[in-house]
């Protein structure tokens, strides 16, 4: 069963604007990861925050992890029509490497 | 340095045909794993391998079968393919440490008639 859960499921903004994706699972995580999925293409890694963290950057993406409520968000700031992708967190229930647990993904849309 | 590379990109299959599907990494991953992924549904595992000779189930393993005779490679087989099959399948790879990421092939899209 899926463990996690994207909101919202579709984004628009424009260029220029910040883009803020939530994600809420349900059981307890050793890790939280973010992945990038373009048209067509393969899932590409953004970022993986551990479970005893709470914030991380990269570049323009910054991830929170609260563990007592079973989220996470990803912002995107700045946004550019190169963002133009689908989201996705994943899990990792045991620290396996091998087995994420996907949510539905959050579709975003950055227009010119 | 091409990192997971998946065979064929696009295939049609009739009911009752079977097939495999190639993953190949050359990153020296210990682990690699077989995803499905179907619209509105996110990527499911099917089957997993850490390591040569070591294979297991996912959450979707029926109708599939696996086996591990390389580090660097990772067939999945279609026994006998169905329309519920219909998916596009993404392999991945990654380090054995704890807390690595995934790296992903660009997938086989794959459509049984």
């Amino acid at each position: 069963s899926q463990q996690g859960e994207e909101d919202p499921q579709a984004l628009s903004i424009q260029e220029g604007e910040n883009a803020t994706m939530n994600c809420s699972y349900k059981t307890s995580i050793n890790n939280l990861q973010w992945y990038r999925q373009n048209s067509g293409r393969g899932l590409v890694h953004l970022i993986l925050i551990r479970s005893n963290e709470r914030e991380k950057h990269s570049g323009r993406l910054r991830v929170t992890l609260d563990t007592s409520k079973k989220s996470s968000s990803l912002l995107i700031t700045a946004s550019r029509a190169a963002d133009t992708a689908s989201y996705f967190c994943a899990t990792d229930l045991s620290g396996s490497g091998y087995a994420l647990n996907f949510g539905k993904g959050t579709s975003l849309l950055v227009t010119p | 340095n091409a990192g997971v590379t998946q065979t064929p990109k696009f295939q049609v299959l009739k009911t009752g045909q079977s097939m495999t599907l190639q993953c190949a990494q050359d990153m020296n991953h210990e682990y690699m794993s077989w995803y499905r992924q179907d619209p509105g549904m996110g990527l499911r595992l099917i089957h997993y391998s850490v390591g040569a000779g070591i294979t297991d189930q996912g959450e979707v393993p029926n109708g599939y079968n696996v086996s591990r005779s390389t580090t660097e490679d990772f067939p999945l087989r279609l026994l006998s393919a169905a329309p519920s099959q219909t998916s596009v399948y993404f392999c991945a790879s990654s380090r054995r440490d704890s807390n690595q990421p995934q790296h992903f092939g660009d997938g086989t899209r794959l459509s049984i008639l």
